[in-house]
């Protein structure tokens, strides 16, 4: 869906570095996401925004951080990347009407 | 919390045939069930969704039930083509839960032979 999209789409980095991940949606959606998928484990809810001021952990928050910077943009951030965050990771929205959520294209992120 | 468990992991079907997924979830307030289908290497999409106050739904080849006693719902593919490849994720919210966040089960993988 070309309308959520998300940067970079590939990154390789070393432990200990910090990462950030973007999201931006011209859905007008008000609500997004951030899921961590792992092969054979389905995608995880590492945290979720219903709105610009609001912000909650999903299932798997250690050792991120969010931030929505406005009602499109919502970025994600791995403060010390460890190797067992290597995964693809995905961006979604909805809006609060209507429970469809809607997904970016991926974030391939490789920490070594 | 909401738990979806997914099965089977993996399901190798002819052309042609039909292929049915099944999860149950177990939280009994949850009320919308959405279906995902993702091709190698693609994101995620939407192919059918759910509400608990309907039974069944069906969109061409692609139907979907939902037992709220047992607390099941399933896909059912007919008429399989070698493009209905890919990984099917189903999942379940429960909108008085933490605003109603999709809980997904593990994956199926469906791989359809020609």
């Amino acid at each position: 869906d070309a309308d959520v999209t998300q940067t970079p789409r590939n990154r390789i980095t070393k432990t200990g570095k910090r990462i950030m991940l973007e999201c931006s949606q011209t859905k007008g959606h008000d609500r997004m996401y951030w899921y961590r998928q792992d092969p054979g484990l389905g995608l995880q809810l590492i945290y979720y925004s219903f709105d610009v001021k609001d912000i909650n952990k999903g299932e798997i928050s250690d050792g991120y951080s969010v931030s929505r910077q406005a009602q499109a943009k919502f970025s994600l951030s791995l403060e010390s990347a460890i190797p067992n965050q290597t995964a693809l990771y995905f961006c979604a929205t909805s809006d609060s009407q209507r429970e469809q959520q809607f997904f970016g294209p991926g974030t391939r992120l490789t920490v070594l | 919390g909401e738990n979806v468990e997914q099965h089977p992991s993996t399901l190798s079907v002819q052309e042609g045939d039909s292929a049915v997924i099944k999860c149950t979830y177990s939280d009994s307030a949850s009320n919308y069930f959405p279906w995902y289908k993702q091709e190698l290497g693609k994101r995620p999409q939407l192919i059918i969704d759910i509400r608990s106050n309907v039974g069944e739904k069906k969109d061409q080849r692609i139907a979907v039930t939902l037992n709220k006693t047992a607390k099941h719902f399933s896909l059912h593919i007919t008429e399989t083509q070698p493009e209905d490849s890919a990984v099917y994720f189903c999942a379940a919210s429960n909108p008085y839960n933490q605003g109603g966040k999709l809980i997904f089960g593990q994956g199926t993988e469906l791989s359809v032979k020609p």
